[in-house]
């Protein structure tokens, strides 16, 4: 089945640690993107990718990191820098019209 | 200011009202847009594009002015299974999407 994949689905991690969250697409999108979404809000742009190796901050980029290695893979890192890194993070892709995401992966913080 | 506003609801209405949702987008290089439904605790599904010349899915229309930078949504004869949040999306031309805060809508018999 052609989709997006992210893992896991809940993560919980303790302060000070950092934190990788995968995210695999097989529909040969050139685009990825990492979003943020806490209780009740929308959805806030982290980083975005337009092609492989290359990528872009979003609004809320400062304690973040993230790779594209692969045009598949987009992972993202939650350092120790990002105060409040609680929240529900969403992954997409998109072939330059709308987006598809994955199911999301729930980040605790103990 | 937000580069993506969205009316802030929540918005409450029996079955069978007709109820309409505006978002705003401040980038006048934004390109192409959307309207998504997202269900509690769910990831976001695609529920329509919006074209120029406006677009209708069954009881679902979307609007865009151009002009004004702003897109609405508006669903008719609304059923139970309408409630979710709406989120609008605005994607520019260099590739950056942006969402909206989302509205919510509970529809109540």
């Amino acid at each position: 089945d052609g989709g997006i994949t992210q893992s896991p689905k809940y993560l919980f991690r303790k302060e000070g640690q950092n934190v990788t969250l995968s995210c695999e697409q097989n529909l040969n999108h050139d685009a990825m993107y990492w979003y943020r979404q806490d209780p009740g809000q929308g959805l806030r742009l982290i980083y975005y990718s337009q092609i492989v190796n290359d990528f872009q901050k979003g609004d809320i980029a400062e304690g973040y990191s993230v790779s594209r290695e692969k045009k598949e893979s987009f992972p993202l890192t939650v350092t120790s820098a990002q105060k409040n890194p609680t929240a529900f993070y969403l992954c997409a892709s998109s072939s330059g019209m709308r987006a598809f995401f994955g199911q999301g992966t729930r980040l605790t913080v103990v | 200011r937000k580069e993506v506003e969205q009316d802030p609801g929540p918005f409450n209405v029996p079955e069978g009202a007709t109820v309409a949702f505006n978002c705003t987008y401040s980038n006048s290089a934004s390109q192409s847009f959307f309207w998504y439904r997202q269900d509690c605790r769910k990831e976001p599904k695609l529920l329509m594009s919006v074209y120029s010349s406006g677009n209708e899915d069954g009881r679902f229309t979307a609007q865009l002015n151009r002009a004004s930078q702003y897109i609405s949504l508006l669903i008719r004869d609304s059923k139970l299974s309408d409630s979710a949040t709406y989120l609008c999306a605005v994607n520019t031309n260099a590739g950056k999407s942006t969402f909206g805060d989302g509205t919510t809508l509970t529809v109540k018999p």
